[in-house]
């Protein structure tokens, strides 16, 4: 069956990193997603993987490895805005191209 | 990325009752989805919205329950039928092309008394 892993909860300080890991095993794969959604919002698309290797995106970068079915997400000099939920998803490509599965959401509390 | 406007953005509803909610995006996309959130846990595919054709349900959603349309490649509709409790969700669509990102609506936060 299809299976994403993330931890429920972390919290760090204001200014400091954050690593947010996911592991999945799903039956297609069309990429690795990363979302972040503030209470109350809908997502919104923060990264995508679909080669091994970092993706930097100003203070945010994602990791892929699927040899390993591993990913993660590191924020980097964080700020109170970035508490929230974060999403990892996979596309699959079973059979329709653009279907996601997520994750259950990492909620991440920065504190002052 | 496209915008969906999707609405209503909340509603109150009386169990046995339905609800439409719509979804208008602002370009022509290829894909779009309905995804349902509960309380507390992350998003589900409900299904995908076929234009011009019936939609394909995954499992544990069917189509008396959650009746969709997609009329036309900007527009979709999700049915929530015949409502009880347990349909007390965040319902989300989801667009799509090829070469981007899935984009969504602003969620319609519903309740069932």
């Amino acid at each position: 069956g299809q299976n994403i892993d993330q931890p429920t909860e972390m919290t760090a300080t204001e200014g400091a990193i954050v690593q947010i890991n996911c592991t999945y095993q799903t039956s297609g794969f069309n990429g690795l997603f990363w979302y972040q959604q503030h209470a109350g919002e809908a997502p919104t698309f923060l990264s995508y993987n679909v080669l091994d290797g970092l993706e930097e995106k100003g203070r945010f970068s994602s990791f892929l490895s699927r040899s390993k079915g591993y990913s993660y997400l590191l924020l980097k000099e964080l700020q109170m805005k970035d508490s929230a939920s974060y999403l990892c998803a996979v596309g699959l490509t079973t059979d329709s191209w653009g279907k996601l599965q997520f994750g259950a959401g990492t909620q991440v509390v920065v504190t002052p | 990325s496209a915008v969906i406007s999707q609405k209503p953005s909340r509603d109150i509803c009386q169990r046995g009752t339905s609800l439409t909610i719509q979804c208008q995006v602002d370009s022509q996309v290829t894909m779009m989805f309905w995804y349902r959130q509960q309380p507390g846990q992350s998003l589900t595919l409900i299904a995908t919205a076929n234009q011009g054709s019936e939609a394909t349900y995954e499992s544990g959603f069917v189509i008396d329950k959650f009746p969709i349309s997609r009329p036309n490649l900007t527009f979709s509709t999700l049915t929530v039928s015949n409502m009880s409790p347990e349909d007390s969700s965040i319902y989300l669509c989801s667009g799509l092309d090829r070469g981007t990102e899935a984009f969504f609506g602003q969620g319609t936060r519903l309740t069932v008394v």
